[in-house]
């Protein structure tokens, strides 16, 4: 059965900062993975998702993923955070099969 | 991206009563619904799968006979939420998919928030 592992469960930053998020999947097969974000009283938006080729995945807001089979991880990172970056991020996975999500990290960037 | 379209977006309810969930794909042939609930602070889990015509499919722990789940068009599924109770207060969010698409975005509702007092 695949499962998703998010390290952080809360992270603090403030503006500007650099931001990686941990994650890592367990699954035996070819994995479709993503990243969603859920800002807060709204529902989930598609960061960025990574099929095959390039394992280095730009997404919309200036957030990329890179992923590394050999790790079984495909972390998240932005180079300056905003404050309208506060939000609840989820790794998710697929292989051919409904997404399977991590519990969540809570990111909240303070001015 | 996909739309998809969920009401109630919030309700609140007694215990005991009966709730039901809409969820719609606008621009989009729904084969496959799933259906998910969020806890407070927790991950989405997956409840049931259902297929267009079909009976649904509920993960282990879910209640098929509590979360009764209709699929009967390729754009409309309601699951409704029987004989509520505290302990069912949730976030309950859908997600239309085909499955020849299955490789490609899985696209989510903006959700329900169940409150039941």
């Amino acid at each position: 059965a695949q499962s998703v592992s998010q390290h952080n469960h809360h992270v603090i930053l403030s503006e500007a900062a650099s931001l990686e998020l941990g994650c890592n999947y367990s699954y035996g097969g070819t994995v479709n993975l993503f990243w969603y974000v859920q800002y807060p009283g709204q529902h989930l938006q598609l960061l960025l998702k990574y099929f095959s080729g390039d394992p280095l995945v730009k997404g919309i807001k200036g957030f990329e993923a890179e992923f590394i089979k050999s790790k079984f991880s495909f972390n998240l990172r932005k180079p300056s955070v905003q404050w309208s970056d506060t939000a609840e991020y989820f790794c998710a996975v697929s292989g051919n099969t409904p997404l399977v999500f991590g519990k969540g990290t809570r990111l909240s960037v303070i001015a | 991206g996909a739309v998809v379209s969920q009401h109630p977006s919030r309700v609140i309810c007694k215990s005991g009563t009966s709730v039901k969930i809409e969820c719609r794909s606008l621009d989009f042939q729904a084969t496959t619904m799933f259906w998910y609930r969020q806890f407070p602070k927790q991950s989405l889990m997956l409840m049931a799968t259902s297929n267009e015509g079909s009976k649904a499919t509920y993960e282990q722990g879910v209640e098929k006979d509590k979360f009764l789940i209709n699929h009967a068009s390729l754009t409309l599924s309601t699951l409704t939420v029987t004989s509520a109770h505290p302990e069912d207060s949730s976030f309950y969010i859908c997600s239309p998919m085909d499955w020849e698409h299955i490789r490609e975005t899985q696209y989510f509702g903006p959700g329900t928030r169940l409150l039941v007092l």
